[in-house]
């Protein structure tokens, strides 16, 4: 039982350039999310999904695209690289409506 | 605007003595929060939690209390050990809601030896 993984570990874009991170859980839980933690800063949510083919903005959603074709992976894209997306990115997943499972994060400079 | 604040970024404690870690919120829409742990290059893990309609709740050395009226949530660790060096972050969520969770910035707890 892996819980969720988490794929890049470390990346350096530099500006203008795409990429996916890409997020897997093996627990079958319905509700996924993704944050982005600045230094100093808690967790801001980008995006979450209640379900696969369902996905919300969160507070922190420009710049950022996902999808969810399956119950399992919740990838996010970001298209156009930019500066201010330098950060740790964790995806989580949970259950239900309380405790989250968070995988072990991606590091992204942008430069 | 940080509807969950947490006023201190760093405490030290020495080993065997309790730890207190503080979070006040602004919103009373919130009605579950949870306390999760982070070391380094890992993501979260999470601790404790407790629901609105409580005001305690305690797990082995970890106890939360929730005081609702002063909008006030605390993380007692007793006694502290040095592996609980650690960023803690109080998270809280809104009734009902799948739009999860709303953290606090962080404590980095030090447990001295």
């Amino acid at each position: 039982n892996a819980g969720v993984t988490q794929t890049p570990k470390f990346r350096i874009l530099k500006i203008g350039q795409s990429m996916t991170l890409q997020c897997t859980q093996d627990m079958n839980h319905n509700y996924m999310y993704w944050y982005r933690q600045d230094p100093g800063m808690g967790l801001k949510l980008i995006y979450y999904s209640v379900g696969a083919g369902i996905t919300d903005k969160g507070e922190v959603p420009n710049g950022y695209n996902v999808s969810r074709s399956t119950t399992e992976d919740f990838p996010l894209r970001l298209e156009l690289a930019a500066p201010s997306q330098t950060s740790v990115y964790f995806c989580a997943s949970s259950p239900d409506l309380r405790e989250q499972y968070f995988g072990p994060g991606t590091r992204l400079t942008v430069t | 605007d940080q509807q969950v604040k947490q006023n201190s970024p760093s405490l030290s404690v020495q080993e065997g003595r309790i730890s207190i870690l503080n979070c006040d919120y602004t919103n009373s829409m919130f009605d579950y929060f949870l306390w999760y742990k982070k070391y380094p290059a890992e993501g979260p893990t999470f601790l404790i939690s407790i629901s609105s309609i409580k005001d305690k709740n305690e797990d082995g050395r970890f106890t939360v209390f929730l005081n609702k009226s002063a909008k006030h949530l605390s993380l007692h660790i007793v006694p502290s050990q040095p592996g609980d060096s650690a960023v803690y972050f109080c998270a809280a969520r809104f009734s009902g809601s799948a739009r999860q969770l709303t953290f606090g910035s962080g404590t980095q707890l030090t447990v001295l030896p």
